[in-house]
């Protein structure tokens, strides 16, 4: 049973607009949300989080949200750069345990 | 600041044989948890120390066992390997859970490549 899920497998976008990732989750004691971008070879950077007493969180040209009554998150780039081509991971972490649950990522595509 | 650091980075073990991967934490972490990643998959978690005692486990056999030692560093052993098993090994590290700090991110390392042939 995937609790978390990316629905998208890959996402392509030019450089300078708007990328938006979303992840779904079914698992409603869900209460804190990571966003990981990972290369090839290296191991996942965390990008950012959202805690869910929160339905927004921004850092620079990354967005988070959180609709919980969706049970429904996405990241957003703006303005997308070549250098964010990379594969995307969203997990999620229930209160009292210790472990998070990843989705199975987006690769994302900028075109210059 | 030094990261998570994972050692070997990458290895080829035999069906049936044993495997040991060694993690130290990101200074100033007190906390190692471990996740596989096989090939278009997201990382699953395997299990976390935290004073080294395993705190929790994820669904994994008995085969995967851990150790986390005074230094905050960890190591994960796999016995009996299986084809299976092959997969590229995380390490993350964060602060301790359950002391007021909910949310506490993980930052993982590099990882170790695992092919069992």
């Amino acid at each position: 049973d995937q609790q978390v899920k990316q629905n998208s497998p890959s996402l392509s976008v030019q450089e300078g607009r708007i990328s938006i990732l979303n992840c779904d989750y079914t698992n409603s004691m869900f209460d804190y949300f990571l966003w990981y971008k990972k290369y090839p070879a290296e191991g996942p950077t965390f990008l950012i989080s959202i805690s869910s007493i929160k339905d927004k969180n921004e850092d620079g040209r990354f967005t988070v949200f959180l609709n919980k009554s969706a049970k429904h998150l996405s990241l957003h780039i703006v303005p997308s750069q070549p250098g964010d081509s990379a594969v995307y991971f969203c997990a999620a972490s229930e209160a009292g345990t210790y472990k998070y649950i990843f989705g199975t990522g987006t690769r994302l595509k900028v075109l210059a | 600041d030094a990261g998570v650091t994972q050692s070997p980075t990458h290895l080829i073990k035999t069906r049936g044989q044993q495997v040991t991967l060694r993690c130290s934490p990101k200074s100033g972490h007190d906390t190692v948890s471990w996740y596989q990643q096989a090939l278009g998959q997201g990382p699953q978690f395997i299990f976390q120390y935290y004073e080294e005692e395993e705190r929790q486990r994820g669904n994994f056999p008995d085969r995967f066992s851990g150790h986390q030692f005074p230094n905050y560093s960890s190591e994960l052993n796999v016995n009996a390997l299986l084809l299976g098993d092959s997969a590229l090994y995380l390490c993350a590290s964060s602060l301790v859970f359950g002391q007021g700090a909910r949310g506490n991110t993980i930052y993982f390392g590099e990882g170790s490549w695992l092919t069992v042939v």
